[in-house]
C-alpha cells in the first residue's frame, strides 16, 4: 500500500505487504530528515534519518528514501505487522535550525 | 523511569481558566522544547530553552507564557483559555540546542480540551 503525503492522510494495508508512506518538503535549504512513528496516547519516537547528502538509508525492516530534486522523501515499511499502526510523520530540519519541522501526518492502519 | 515526564497526562477546563502544564526530563539534557499538536495530528513548535534561556519563540499568543526553573524542568502557563487551545501538547528534551534528531525525546503528551 502507497499513500500520497499531504491528500492521504490514511493508508490501510493487510499483514504482511510492504508500505509505502511519502512525504513532500518545501524548504530546499532543509539537510537532515526523518521519519517519527507517533503511536496512540503516545509521544513521537525516532524511527531512522538521513542526510542530504545520502539518498537511501536502511534500518530493520524500514527503508528510507530522499530525492531532493522533487523534494520528496518516502518511508517503506517490509512486512507490515500489527504493531506499525501508528501515525507516520516526516520532519525536516537544517543546519543552524534550533528545531524539527514537522510534515503532516499518516495513518497506517494495518489490518490482520 | 520516565525520560520525559509531562503533567497532567488529561485537563479539561472551562473557557477563561488559567492553567499550567508541568516537564520535567531526567536525562540531563540542556534543551527542552514545547509542541502543539491540533486535531489534524500536525506538530508545531511553539517554544524552546536552552539551559533556562529562552531561543525560540514561535508565533504563539502571549497567553501562553514558558517558565524553565532549571534545566530540568519547563513548565506551559496559559492564560484565559480559548476553545482553540483543545490539543495535545507535547513536552520534548535534546542534549543540546543543535542536536541531531534522534537526539529528541518526547514525552507523552498532555490532551487539553477547553469547554
Amino acid at each position: 500500500g502507497e499513500s500520497v503525503g499531504l491528500h492521504l492522510p490514511t493508508l490501510s494495508v493487510q499483514e504482511g505487504d510492504n508500505s509505502i508512506i511519502n512525504c513532500a518538503y518545501s524548504n530546499s535549504a532543509s539537510d537532515y530528515f526523518i521519519w517519527y512513528k507517533q503511536e496512540s496516547g503516545k509521544g513521537p519516537q525516532f524511527i531512522i534519518d538521513i542526510r542530504s547528502n545520502m539518498d537511501k538509508r536502511q534500518g530493520q525492516r524500514v527503508t528510507v528514501l530522499l530525492n531532493k530534486t522533487v523534494k520528496h522523501l518516502s518511508l517503506q515499511i517490509a512486512a507490515t505487522q500489527p504493531g506499525d499502526s501508528a501515525v507516520y510523520f516526516c520532519a525536516e530540519t537544517f543546519h543552524g535550525a534550533n528545531n524539527l519541522f514537522f510534515g503532516t501526518g499518516t495513518r497506517l492502519t494495518v489490518i490482520p | 523511569d520516565t525520560a520525559v515526564s509531562q503533567t497532567p497526562k488529561y485537563l479539561v477546563t472551562q473557557m477563561g481558566n488559567d492553567k499550567s502544564i508541568k516537564c520535567e526530563q531526567n536525562l540531563g539534557h540542556d534543551t527542552m522544547y514545547w509542541y502543539k499538536q491540533d486535531s489534524k495530528k500536525f506538530l508545531k513548535i511553539m517554544f524552546s530553552y536552552n539551559n533556562k534561556e529562552l531561543i525560540i519563540n514561535e508565533t504563539v499568543p502571549n497567553r501562553f507564557s514558558p517558565k524553565s526553573p532549571d534545566k530540568a524542568h519547563l513548565n506551559l502557563h496559559i492564560n484565559s483559555l480559548e476553545l482553540g487551545d483543545s490539543a495535545v501538547y507535547f513536552c520534548a528534551s535534546s542534549p543540546k540546542a543543535r542536536t541531531a534528531p534522534d537526539g529528541y525525546t518526547f514525552g507523552s503528551g498532555t490532551r487539553l480540551t477547553v469547554v
